[in-house]
């Protein structure tokens, strides 16, 4: 079993819909928690940065955090034809331990 | 948030010469830089990870005397890529870690064609 599993997509939704994007993980000891939005042929950028369990809000985007499920969950509300991009999740156990990434989901928002 | 900037976004080589790709943090200190290769539609492949003032520390099936890792400072980590090959065509990207907050910052992406 994978450490973190994220399904690849793509995803595709009309524009104005709520999205979800999911990813699963097998060690219960990661407590730090990212999502990161990558377009294409540039670096992925920060999105949300969470520690432990519970939600945390920013703009159009919510992340999630359930350990005792080992689920975290991206929302976008409202959403873009400019949100469309390959969206990753990452933890890690401690602050300045090596971070974990999961594979990535593509997400196209249709106009 | 945290810059951390890459040069060059974009090189092209002839085969059998070597190509430096800096990544630097520009506002904060990083002890600890990851290097990156990912190709089109594929995830990130981490390649090495590097820590200021030690051995870069390689990922299985990473040859480090072909990707040359350096990090001099807390905010400067260089690959080289010796004696380019076309497979070593790519898109390398950087990213560093904030000193005890953990976040982790991407450079931009190098974009690397060997003829």
């Amino acid at each position: 079993q994978k450490e973190v599993e994220q399904d690849p997509g793509p995803l595709s939704v009309p524009e104005g819909a709520i999205v979800s994007l999911n990813c699963t993980y097998s060690n219960s000891a990661f407590q730090y928690f990212m999502w990161y939005r990558q377009y294409s042929r540039k670096g992925p950028e920060l999105l949300m940065y969470t520690y432990s369990s519970g939600n945390k809000e920013d703009g159009r985007f919510t992340a999630q955090v359930d350990k005792s499920s080992k689920y975290i969950s991206l929302f976008i509300r409202d959403s873009q034809p400019s949100d469309s991009a390959t969206y990753l999740c990452a933890m890690s156990t401690n602050r300045d331990d090596k971070i974990i990434f999961g594979k990535g989901t593509r997400l196209h928002i249709l106009p | 948030g945290a810059v951390v900037s890459q040069h060059p976004s974009w090189v092209i080589c002839k085969s059998g010469t070597s190509v430096k790709i800096e990544c630097r943090s520009l506002d904060f200190q990083a002890t600890t830089m990851f290097w990156y290769r990912q190709f089109p539609k594929q995830s990130l492949m981490l390649m090495a990870t590097s820590n200021e003032g030690s051995k870069a520390t390689y990922e299985q099936g990473v040859e480090k005397d072909k990707f040359l890792i350096n990090h001099a400072s807390l905010t400067l980590s260089t690959l080289t890529v010796t004696s380019a090959h076309p497979e070593d065509s790519s898109f390398y990207i950087c990213s560093a870690q904030r000193q005890g907050v953990g976040e982790l910052f991407f450079g931009e992406g190098s974009r690397l064609t060997v003829l």
